[in-house]
């Protein structure tokens, strides 16, 4: 049972948008920033959106990141097939004093 | 730019102590926190611990009777040692440059590539 809740997998068609939730408590997303990782098949998670909605270099600017209150969201626009992922979201969090992550979300272009 | 290599066995006996070495190249260990973070076959991630440079630790605390997490900025390296491994140990091991700062959390980048290891007999 991961402390942040993510649905375990979503679809959509290439082209469309889709969008991922993170839900948490007041100890964590309600007040720390969340950031969002894409684990592609076989590889190493890597940061795809940092303090709630900040790109990296180098990331497309299809996704974007939000939040409000104890939830975050991460969307990604303009599906294509090599989004095809897992995606992680995380936080601080403060009572346990430590990083905790979502459960993943297996997100499939159809 | 910084590049993170994880290192150690892959096959680990129950009861016995996992020991894996993060080493970082491309950049200085210094004036950073660094992470282990853990995935065990077909799951998410769990976050296991990090060590500044300097030395201080904070580890998860559902770990943290097991966890030893060490520095050595001569070779810069950072360590991970589990004791006491049993099969629910058995997951992939990635180590991470946590962008946490004294003004708060960070984010983690980079990773390394990761490093499976096993816990069975």
């Amino acid at each position: 049972q991961s402390v942040l809740t993510q649905p375990p997998s979503v679809s959509e068609a290439p082209r469309q948008r889709v969008t991922i939730s993170c839900s948490g408590s007041s100890s964590n997303i309600g007040n720390n920033a969340v950031n969002w990782y894409q684990q592609l098949p076989g590889k190493a998670p890597k940061l795809l959106i940092y303090y709630d909605d900040l790109l990296p270099s180098g990331v497309s600017d299809r996704f974007s990141g939000s939040k409000s209150g104890t939830s975050a969201s991460l969307a990604i626009s303009g599906l294509q097939s090599e989004d095809e992922a897992d995606y992680y979201c995380a936080a601080w969090d403060d009572r346990l004093n430590g990083w905790v992550f979502g459960g993943g979300t297996k997100l499939t272009v159809l | 730019q910084v590049q993170l290599q994880e290192s150690g066995p892959g096959l680990v006996k129950p009861s016995e102590t996992l020991s894996l070495t993060c080493t970082v190249s491309g950049g200085s260990i210094s004036s950073y926190y660094w992470s282990w973070i853990r995935q065990p076959p077909g799951k998410g991630l769990e976050w296991i611990g990090y060590i500044y440079y300097s030395g201080s630790t904070n580890y998860n605390p559902s770990l943290k009777s097991r966890v030893t997490i060490s520095v050595d900025t001569s070779k810069n390296q950072f360590s991970l040692k589990l004791s006491s491994v049993t099969a629910a140990d058995t997951a992939v091991y990635y180590c991470a440059r946590d962008h946490t700062a004294t003004v708060g959390p960070g984010w983690f980048d980079p990773w390394g590539q990761g490093t499976l290891v096993t816990v069975s007999s």
